[in-house]
């Protein structure tokens, strides 16, 4: 199936602990996207990739590492994990100069941080 | 930065029209979107609408956006209640480092 796919779909994890969330997307795009939604459903960039560089890098704590290892994959990995950290994360993509309706995302990833 | 505003909440019965309002404050956001979001979903891409048209009409739904008052507006007719979610309108401009930045959203509660 075509798609941008994140895992997991959940997490929970105690505070302190240093977790990754992975995001793929077979649709040939070559720009990537990271967005928070927090608990009030404010969806925030984190940030984004286009070919595996960093071009977008919004201001988040730096326990917060994006890693992208190819222009199919990015992962997001946050160290010393907070009771704030708790969200759902979504991933996105989309191809750089084809029509901008084009920004496809994932189901998203539910944190919670006990 | 750009600022994106939305009401928060909307209430229409079944079989009347729902419209939700957005304002930003961009004047070079280039493409205009709104995306659907069910109770525990991701995020559906409704339509979209370039800066330079005034209108577009897919279905039941109608944008309609005015630049010069940077308002962006969805109708959704006949609504139903599959159509409750919050609905979100996003913005965005060309380039590498396009982002979209989302408004607020609006819930948009369906009642019989």
């Amino acid at each position: 199936d075509t798609a941008v796919s994140q895992t997991p779909k959940y997490l929970v994890t105690q505070m302190g602990n240093d977790k990754s969330i992975k995001c793929e997307q077979n649709l040939g795009h070559d720009t990537m996207y990271w967005y928070k939604q927090d608990s009030k459903k404010f969806l925030k960039i984190m940030f984004s990739y286009n070919n595996k560089e960093l071009i977008i890098n919004e201001t988040v704590p730096n326990r917060f590492s994006p890693k992208s290892p190819d222009k199919a994959h990015l992962n997001l990995h946050i160290n010393s994990l907070e009771l704030g950290d708790s969200a759902v994360y979504f991933c996105a993509s989309r191809l750089t100069g084809g029509t901008n309706y084009g920004y496809t995302f994932g189901s998203g990833t539910r944190l919670t941080v006990v | 930065g750009e600022d994106v505003e939305q009401s928060l909440f909307l209430s229409v019965r079944e079989g009347d029209s729902s419209v939700i309002n957005c304002t930003y404050t961009d004047s070079s956001s280039t493409y205009l979107y709104w995306y659907k979001q069910e109770p525990g979903a991701g995020l559906q891409l409704l339509t979209y609408i370039f800066s330079n048209m005034d209108m577009k009409q897919d279905q039941r739904l109608t944008v309609l956006l005015n630049k010069k008052d940077k308002h962006l507006s969805l109708r959704i007719a006949d609504t139903q209640t599959g159509d409750s979610a919050i609905y979100f309108c996003a913005v965005a401009y060309t380039g590498t480092a396009s982002k979209l930045t989302f408004g607020t959203g609006t819930r948009l509660q369906v009642t019989l």
